[in-house]
């Protein structure tokens, strides 16, 4: 069964600029799980989706992020215009139905550096 | 106050110890408890989860739990070099919201 899957690994861009960073998760899982790795602190938590509804978006930090999860399968995070404290690592995790099980199984991640 | 604290470590144990790792979690409404390995540059991988107070062992990994002291621990006996990693525990409500810890780094020593 394959895994959690984020693209790109890596990405570098110029402060204004627009990125996009999209996840695949485990086939079946309804559930899904953006989050944000800065570096020397602790993994924060951005948002969830349930199939395409946003469940829960208490962490996103400001309106320059927009995550989309169309038709309930893989997801976008848009940052624009990108930040220099937007750099870090963006993780995606999902999880099996019910809305319940919170066993969540990570992807790679996304390493964002903005100059 | 963070709401779930860890000591960063580095944690140095000699291989074929027993590795212990602690965490404190503010929120007493918490609900689930997990532990999370993460190799250097990789994901997080998840290793053990709790619900309950008391011990929950699987293989050479045993997660602690004790709700009315808001702490959480994972020991790791007969420790190995490959468990050296960063070790994150996490904890939930009843949103999945996961709120995680900054890790403690174990070094196992051959």
């Amino acid at each position: 069964e394959a895994g959690v899957t984020q693209f790109p690994s890596h990405s570098v861009i110029e402060k204004g600029q627009t990125v996009t960073l999209r996840c695949d998760p485990i086939s079946g899982h309804d559930n899904l799980y953006w989050y944000r790795r800065v570096m020397g602190k602790e993994i924060k938590f951005l948002l969830h989706f349930v199939k395409e509804s946003k469940q829960d978006e208490s962490g996103m930090p400001n309106n320059r992020f927009l995550a989309e999860r169309t038709g309930g399968t893989y997801s976008t995070l848009k940052v624009q215009p990108a930040e220099l404290e937007d750099s870090g690592v963006y993780f995606c995790a999902s999880s099996p139905p019910p809305a319940g099980s919170v066993e969540q199984y990570f992807g790679p991640g996304t390493r964002l550096t903005v100059t | 106050q963070k709401e779930v604290e860890q000591n960063s470590g580095p944690l140095s144990v000699p291989e074929g110890a027993i590795a212990s790792l602690n965490c404190t979690y503010s929120d007493r409404g918490s609900q689930s408890f997990f532990w999370y390995r993460q190799y250097s540059g990789k994901s997080p991988e998840l290793i053990m989860f709790i619900y309950s107070n008391g011990d929950k062992e699987d293989g050479r990994f045993t997660a602690q739990l004790n709700k009315a002291s808001q702490y959480v621990s994972l020991l790791i006996r007969d420790s190995q070099p490959s468990d050296s990693a960063t070790y994150l525990c996490a904890v939930t409500g009843g949103y999945q919201k996961v709120t995680f810890g900054t890790g403690t780094k174990l070094q196992v020593i051959p």
